[in-house]
């Protein structure tokens, strides 16, 4: 089972500031590196596939890259609704698994 | 648009049974790959099963194989989730997802349902 370790587990932040969140695979998973947004109370939104390739509706701000076992999801300026939780997850091999999340908290 | 409803939350005991579903409109349902996802309480996401969209191949996580099965009816539109020996740890909140891609390989789940809450215990 291909494991994901994302950092940090909190990251707080202000709005207009740039956040940086990592995932870590313990094998490769080529560019199958998936990302995903929750809010409290919501179900989870695609945001990036394949590593860097942006979902339908994605703002600007997001940014995916990395590959192999190294991966980042940038949002250059932090708006309002941008503080959420994000979880990477890989389509590379069954089962498929996701990393334990990153919390982005309004500083 | 894409609409994926679940069915009411559920209140089960330990060793119980129950089915849940999850029904699709808005897209070709045959065409894509559709999955369940849980999520405990206060916790991150884990991927339950995925059904394939023609064939009905199913997948599963180690935590739920032998006690849960994932089917489908193409002709209804809709996918369900048999939950047999159920455990207190299967405690959680199941999204069905729906493939991002006709014909997929690996989930990319691109649209969710509101979520199905299952409550464990005695």
């Amino acid at each position: 089972e291909i494991v994901l370790t994302q950092s940090p587990a909190t990251l707080s932040l202000s709005p207009g500031e740039r956040a940086t969140l990592s995932c870590r695979a313990s094998q490769s998973v080529g560019t199958y590196l998936v990302w995903y947004q929750q809010k409290p109370g919501q179900a989870p939104r695609l945001l990036i596939y394949d590593a860097s390739h942006k979902a339908t509706g994605v703002p600007r701000r997001f940014t995916g890259s990395g590959s192999g076992t190294d991966f980042t999801l940038t949002i250059s300026s932090l708006e309002s609704e941008d503080f959420a939780v994000y979880y990477c997850q890989q389509r590379r091999n069954w089962p498929i698994t996701f990393g334990q999340g990153t919390r982005l908290d309004i500083k | 648009e894409v609409q994926l409803l679940q069915s009411g939350g559920h209140l089960v005991q330990p060793g119980g049974s129950l089915r849940i579903s999850c029904a699709a409109s808005g897209f070709t349902f045959s065409s894509y790959d559709m999955n369940w996802v849980r999520q405990a309480p206060g916790k991150g996401l884990e991927w339950v099963s995925t059904v394939r969209s023609t064939s009905g191949d199913t997948y599963y996580a180690d935590s739920v194989k032998g006690r849960f099965t994932a089917t489908r009816d193409n002709s209804e539109n809709t996918v369900y989730l048999q939950m047999n020996e159920v455990r207190a740890d299967d405690t959680a909140v199941y999204y069905c997802a729906k493939d991002a891609v006709p014909f997929g390989d690996f989930p990319l789940l691109g649209d969710w349902g509101q979520g199905t809450p299952v409550t464990v215990s005695s």
